[in-house]
């Protein structure tokens, strides 16, 4: 099964880069790498989703070294708004034909003013 | 814009009381996920349904059983509640892909508490 590790925490102030680093030592060949969001009281959100080297979006960036062992999700100039909770996680199959993912605990991001 | 919807946002029940709580989803997903998240753990899947009538155990299905009789639709059940069952609710759908990972859309969540 292809778990991962994140920071349990993390601090930044506003108008930072933030950068959260996941552990993912087992991802299988065909596995996709995906961040989500999550605000107090809501459900998850996606962010973003990647296969290999960089992906850019509105909210973020992605960045998966070749080994894909490991990978980087990047905020750009944070601002209060983005406390919350990071999540990666790989995809995992199991079962007769369904397909799931693993989350982990996430990586609870402070912006502070 | 995919929407998934429970049936409440919060609930109190007693201990041995059944228990159901229901998600509905709108964008003709195939796969339906019930998790629960409690502080500390993140989210923990519970079941999932990668189609009508077909289920499959997550990690944490002891206490729990489920039921997707329409597409739109998969309820979660708790037989017989207990206080260890309190926690947040979360139902999710996503497409089925031909890769692993499969963007899933999440409800805003129960919060259950059995007294």
């Amino acid at each position: 099964l292809a778990k991962t590790t994140q920071p349990i925490s993390m601090d930044s102030y506003e108008g930072q880069e933030v950068n959260i680093t996941c552990s993912h030592n087992n991802i299988a060949t065909n596995d996709y790498i995906t961040w989500y969001q999550q605000f107090p009281s809501q459900g998850p959100r996606f962010i973003i989703q990647g296969y290999k080297t960089k992906v850019t979006n509105e909210v973020a960036s992605l960045f998966i070294p070749a080994d894909r062992k490991s990978s980087t999700l990047s905020l750009p100039r944070v601002s209060l708004s983005d406390t919350a909770v990071y999540y990666c996680l790989v995809g995992d199959r199991r079962g007769t034909g369904g397909f799931k993912t693993i989350f982990g605990a996430g990586t609870r991001l402070f912006v502070k003013a | 814009d995919v929407k998934v919807t429970q049936s409440s946002r919060y609930l109190v029940k007693r201990t041995g009381e059944k228990v159901f709580l229901e998600c509905v989803q709108d964008m003709d997903h195939e796969n339906m996920f019930w998790y629960r998240q409690d502080p500390g753990l993140g989210l923990r899947l519970i079941y999932f349904s990668y189609d009508v009538k077909m289920k499959e155990k997550g990690d944490i299905p002891e206490g729990y059983s489920v039921s997707r009789e329409k597409k739109e639709r998969f309820s979660l059940i708790l037989e017989s509640a207990s206080t260890n069952q309190t926690s947040m609710y979360l139902c999710a759908s996503s497409r089925r892909t031909s890769g692993t990972t499969d963007t899933q859309y999440f409800g805003p969540g129960t919060r259950l508490t059995v007294l």
